[in-house]
């Protein structure tokens, strides 16, 4: 079974342009979570999405990012007109479609973005 | 107050040895509790869940759950050199039905051979 899958693994952008992220869930899996990691912070909760459905973007900045999971494809997490603020890790998880609490989160090997 | 705190360290500890990682939360209504392990440059690994009082233990890895002081900790026991990496103690908030993790920053461990 593939695990989570992330591409691309690093992005470059310079300041002004727009960063794409691009997430596929392990296979089965239908929730996905967004998490950034800004240098030298802890893993911060952006949004959790399942499919056509954004249930919780608490933790996105509330200008230039956006994220979304269609019914076919992969989750998007977009940020325009990226600044140098916006370089991090990104990391994406997923888990079974049936919620609890206990379920296990698998990560994916995460984007690392650098804006110049 | 940080919602997960714990110490930064570095913690170094000699191979053979416990290395003892500590986590307080600030929400006494949280109910689930994650260690993860996170190598440099890589994504966070699974250790160890935690749902209820008491230890649980897998391999050389024994997690402590006390609600009342609102602690959790990790035990590994046998340090090894390819211990050496960032700890996360995450913590699931309390009245939330899915799993949205809110991590600590991280004790880095160094485990010297």
């Amino acid at each position: 079974n593939a695990g989570v899958m992330q591409n691309p693994r690093h992005l470059v952008r310079r300041r002004g342009q727009e960063a794409r992220l691009r997430c596929s869930p392990m296979k089965g899996h239908s929730h996905v979570y967004w998490y950034r990691q800004l240098p030298e912070e802890g893993l911060k909760f952006m949004v959790y999405l399942q499919k056509e459905n954004i249930i919780d973007e608490s933790g996105m900045p509330k200008e230039r990012f956006s994220a979304e999971f269609p019914k076919e494809g992969p989750s998007i997490l977009r940020i325009q007109q990226v600044v140098r603020g916006d370089s991090a890790a990104y990391f994406c998880a997923s888990s079974p479609p049936v919620i609890q609490i206990t379920d296990t989160q698998y990560f994916g090997p995460g984007t690392r973005l650098t804006v110049l | 107050q940080k919602e997960v705190e714990q110490n930064s360290g570095p913690l170094s500890v000699p191979e053979g040895a416990i290395a003892s990682l500590n986590c307080t939360y600030s929400d006494r209504g949280s109910q689930s509790f994650f260690w993860y392990r996170q190598y440099s440059g890589k994504s966070p690994e699974l250790i160890m869940s935690i749902y209820s009082n008491g230890d649980k233990e897998d391999g050389r890895f024994t997690a402590q759950l006390n609600k009342a002081s609102q602690y959790v900790s990790l035990l590994i026991r046998d340090s090894q050199p390819s211990d050496s990496a960032t700890y996360l103690c995450a913590v699931i908030p309390g009245g939330t039905s899915y799993g949205k993790l809110t991590f600590g920053q991280g004790t880095i461990l160094t485990v010297h051979p």
